[in-house]
């Protein structure tokens, strides 16, 4: 049972191309983010969800839109790759009593060239 | 805004023997959670123990126990009986509500275990 798939695992674009990351959860849970991870930096939150439609701005926003239509599904969109944002993009989302555990997705390499 | 601060880098530490990574953390928040993370060289995110602020006691699960002095601002993990398979980054974190919401994190400790 993964809980929450990440789609694709891997990606190479180029730059000024759009791109869509995927995070699927199975655990009907209310809330889900992404992240990012850079060398340095450890994670940074991007954008979350508390719910369907329900969306709000993390610490790196700029340059990312997320949409969250169904409760299982939670999109990040890059608009314009640039070469800054090849990263790792982690999903999560909150499990245990009040959400004390952060569950996260294994990721997905994005490569900007 | 809230700061998580992991000074160590890198650590070494001789299987079967206890290590402790430190964090200290700055907030104004009244209430907040803090949060150990461990990531392998597969690059997974693997939650390992949660404190909350007002938790009287220091978390415990299995080998790992978060040493929580809240005067100090400081939320160390102590890892006993270190195995092999304990070499990994290891990232603390925190959240401004105590849940698992909108996590600040540091940038982590790269803790090898040796024979």
């Amino acid at each position: 049972d993964a809980g929450i798939t990440q789609s694709p695992r891997h990606k190479v674009t180029e730059t000024g191309t759009p791109v869509t990351l995927r995070c699927h959860q199975t655990e009907n849970h209310r809330y889900m983010y992404w992240y990012r991870q850079d060398p340095g930096h450890g994670l940074r939150l991007i954008h979350y969800s508390y719910g369907v439609k329900d969306t709000d701005k993390g610490e790196v926003s700029d340059g990312y839109s997320v949409s969250r239509s169904k409760t299982e599904d939670f999109l990040l969109t890059l608009e314009s790759a640039t070469s800054s944002q090849t990263s790792v993009y982690f999903c999560a989302i909150g499990r245990g009593v009040m959400d004390t555990e952060a569950f996260f997705g294994q990721g997905t390499r994005l490569t900007v060239v | 805004a809230q700061k998580i601060t992991q000074t160590q880098p890198g650590m070494f530490v001789q299987e079967k023997e206890a290590v402790t990574l430190d964090c200290t953390y700055d907030t104004s928040d009244p209430s907040y959670g803090l949060f150990w993370y461990k990531q392998p060289s597969s690059g997974e995110m693997i939650f390992l123990i949660y404190q909350g602020s007002y938790d009287q006691q220091n978390a415990t699960e299995g080998r790992y126990s978060l040493n929580f002095q809240k005067a100090r601002k400081s939320a160390n993990l102590v890892i006993s009986a270190s195995q092999l398979g304990d070499s990994a980054m290891y990232f603390c974190a925190m959240s401004a509500t105590g849940t698992a919401s909108k996590l600040t994190f540091g940038t982590g400790t790269r803790l090898q275990v040796t024979l």
